[in-house]
């Protein structure tokens, strides 16, 4: 199985900060890899796939890059509704796996 | 829009099992894969399998095999999810979640909490 490892497990920030999470792979795999935002008693919603294409409906302020092992998620100006959970997700192989989690909270 | 609704809130004891509903609109149902991802209270996301709407194949992970079932209804457009032998550890939301672009998880259900105790 492909362990996911996402960095660091939570922050603080104030709005307007720029805000990076990183997710390293326990091996190396072409872009199949995803981000998510969950807010409390919701779904999951996909914000990014294939490393850094933006999913339908969400904010240019979201982006990410990477390839390899090592993938990073952005917020460019942190807004009132992004403080969440984020996970990363690899979905190359079976089974598909998350990285632990990034709680973002309000500085 | 593509919507996923699921089944309501379950309650069960310790060794029954739990049958949950997701229907499915708004897209084509036999056209793409549908996960169910499963979350205990105050953890992150665990990958419980697929199944393929159109030829009735699934794939589960390893801690669910021979516990769990997927199966689907492509009258109604409904995807189900059973798991047997049920224990305090399977207390969570259960959550179906279209298989979208590069199997990305591309839209979810509303999520079903069960709960399991005696």
């Amino acid at each position: 199985d492909i362990q996911m490892t996402q960095s660091p497990s939570s922050l603080s920030a104030s709005v307007g900060d720029r805000v990076t999470i990183t997710c390293r792979a326990s091996q190396t795999f072409y872009n199949y890899l995803n981000w998510y935002q969950q807010k409390p008693g919701k779904a999951p919603k996909l914000l990014i796939y294939s490393a850094s294409s933006l999913h339908i409906g969400v904010p240019s302020r979201f982006s990410g890059s990477g390839s390899g092992t090592d993938f990073t998620l952005t917020i460019s100006s942190l807004q009132p509704e992004d403080f969440a959970t984020y996970y990363c997700q690899q979905s190359y192989s079976t089974p598909l796996t998350f990285g632990g989690g990034t709680k973002v909270e309000i500085k | 829009q593509v919507q996923l609704v699921q089944s309501g809130a379950e309650v069960k004891k310790p060794g029954a099992s739990v049958k949950v509903s997701c229907k499915a609109s708004g897209y084509s149902f036999t056209g793409y894969y549908i996960n169910w991802v499963r979350q205990a209270p105050g953890q992150g996301l665990e990958w419980m399998g697929w199944i393929n709407p159109h030829s009735g194949s699934t794939v589960f992970a390893q801690s669910f095999q021979g516990r769990v079932a997927v199966t689907r209804d492509t009258s109604t457009a409904t995807v189900y999810l059973e798991v047997s032998r049920l224990t305090s550890d399977d207390t969570g939301v259960y959550y179906c979640a279209r298989r979208g672009e590069r199997a990305a998880i591309d839209f979810w259900g509303q999520g079903t909490l069960v709960t399991v105790s005696s």
